[in-house]
């Protein structure tokens, strides 16, 4: 039962302009959201989070949005950039108790 | 800081075989976990701890069992390893349920 989904394995982009990556969640208990960047051989970094109170977070080139009515959430980069290729998760946790992951989605940013 | 270490790198096991992978973190966390990795699966949480001496399941704990006996240090011991077990281990390790910081990975294949 997979409770946080990224229904998108791969993107591709040209440098400089916007990357959105989507993640949507079927646990409506979920109160905190993070993205985390993954490159090969190594393992995840966080890259920025939300709360369930608020509906935006920004920072800097990264904003990550949320719609708890439509159980959505989405990271938004601008511009992006070749470093940035990376495997992106979404994850999502509840009353500080458990963490589930979305399966990944392959960033390519083409110069 | 050396952040979070994993041990051993990369593992050949035969089936029925058993081993133990060694997760160190030297930032003082109370919380670690280990996570393995599968594709199109993204991460999955198999065991947690949130202090010494306490471990917890997650979401695909058969199979595996894990020991904190020292804060800074999570094993994570297959008995009798099966071809299912194939996968990439990720230790991590969080003040709380919220960014967790991951150690390189440990690749394991299962024969």
């Amino acid at each position: 039962d997979q409770q946080v989904k990224q229904n998108s394995p791969s993107l591709s982009v040209q440098e400089g302009r916007i990357s959105i990556l989507n993640c949507d969640y079927t646990n409506s208990m979920f109160d905190y959201f993070l993205w985390y960047k993954k490159y090969p051989a190594e393992g995840p970094t966080f890259l920025i989070s939300i709360s369930s109170i608020k509906d935006k977070n920004e920072d800097g080139r990264f904003t990550v949005f949320l719609n708890k009515s439509a159980k959505h959430l989405s990271l938004h980069i601008v511009p992006s950039q070749p470093g940035d290729s990376a495997v992106y998760f979404c994850a999502a946790s509840r009353n500080n108790n458990d963490m589930r992951f979305g399966a990944g989605t392959r960033l390519t940013v083409k110069p | 800081n050396a952040g979070v270490t994993q041990t051993p790198k990369f593992r050949v096991l035969k089936t029925g075989q058993s081993m133990t992978l060694l997760c160190a973190q030297d930032m003082n966390h109370e919380y670690m976990y280990w996570y393995r990795q599968d594709p199109g699966m993204g991460l999955r949480l198999i065991h947690y701890s949130v202090g010494e001496g306490t471990t917890a399941k997650g979401e695909v704990p058969d199979g595996y069992n894990v020991s904190r006996l020292k804060k800074q240090n999570f094993l994570l011991g297959l008995e009798s390893a099966a071809p299912s077990q194939t996968s990439v281990y990720f230790c991590a390790s969080s003040y709380r349920w919220d960014t967790q910081y991951f150690g390189p990975g440990t690749r394991l294949t299962v024969l």
